[in-house]
């Protein structure tokens, strides 16, 4: 099996900075996920992390440590819209034929 | 590019009724899964197709649940009979390679089922 752990509830300020982490504990660990989530909305893809180190993309960074077990999603200078649900995900398998296993989600309220 | 179509949207059903959700991937989509996603969880994965052979359906309760992807393309997820616990979204997802190893599934608006 797998377990995954993020913080439930993460609030911040427009044009902040946030982070949230991820935990996981999992057999065959591929790589790690982030997706988004808006109320009513399908889940988007953000970023993806095989190797350790950081994966930049516009304002959102994410972070692998396999060592740890530990990422993190980095959000920067943070809008209104970036209200929403952040989930975690494991990638387990192999290069060609793998599963993706989803955290519990963090709940991210931006305020004016 | 067309993404994931899933139908219907929302379903209301009462417990021990029967119901079906229907998912077409996107186009050369491979890769075609089914999550449930309840109220403030994230999405647990039901079953996995590769084409129009099963991957995994471990966590498939297969009692009352059951999944199909006829020539490699459509899927229908059904349940019968359902249950109160059934009451979920129910998302369908594609990829276009054999397996997410660049964590990215392409998923649809869901299909938002009530059981009373």
């Amino acid at each position: 099996g797998q377990s995954l752990e993020q913080p439930s509830e993460v609030t911040a300020v427009e044009g902040a900075i946030v982070q949230i982490n991820c935990t996981y504990q999992t057999s065959g660990f591929y790589g790690l996920s982030w997706y988004q989530q808006h109320d009513g909305g399908a889940p988007t893809f953000l970023s993806y992390n095989a190797l350790d180190g950081l994966e930049e993309t516009g304002r959102f960074s994410s972070f692998l440590s396999r060592s740890d077990s530990y990422g993190y999603l980095l959000l920067q200078e943070l809008q209104m819209k970036d209200s929403a649900s952040y989930f975690c995900a494991v990638s387990r398998g192999s290069s060609t034929l793998g599963r993706l296993y989803f955290g519990r989600g963090t709940q991210l309220t931006v305020w004016p | 590019e067309a993404g994931v179509a899933q139908s219907p949207r929302y379903k209301i059903i009462e417990k021990r009724q029967s119901v079906a959700f229907w998912c077409n991937p996107i186009s050369g989509h491979a890769t075609l899964y089914w999550y449930q996603q309840i109220l403030g969880q994230g999405p647990k994965l039901l079953i996995q197709f590769q084409n129009n052979g099963v991957v995994d359906d471990s966590q498939l309760p297969k009692d009352r649940f059951s999944a199909e992807r006829l020539k490699g393309v459509d899927s229908t997820l059904k349940i019968q009979p359902a249950k109160l616990e059934d009451s979920a979204v129910y998302l369908c997802a594609s990829s276009l390679i054999r397996g997410p190893n660049t964590g990215e599934l392409f998923f649809g608006e869901g299909s938002r089922l009530t059981v009373l």
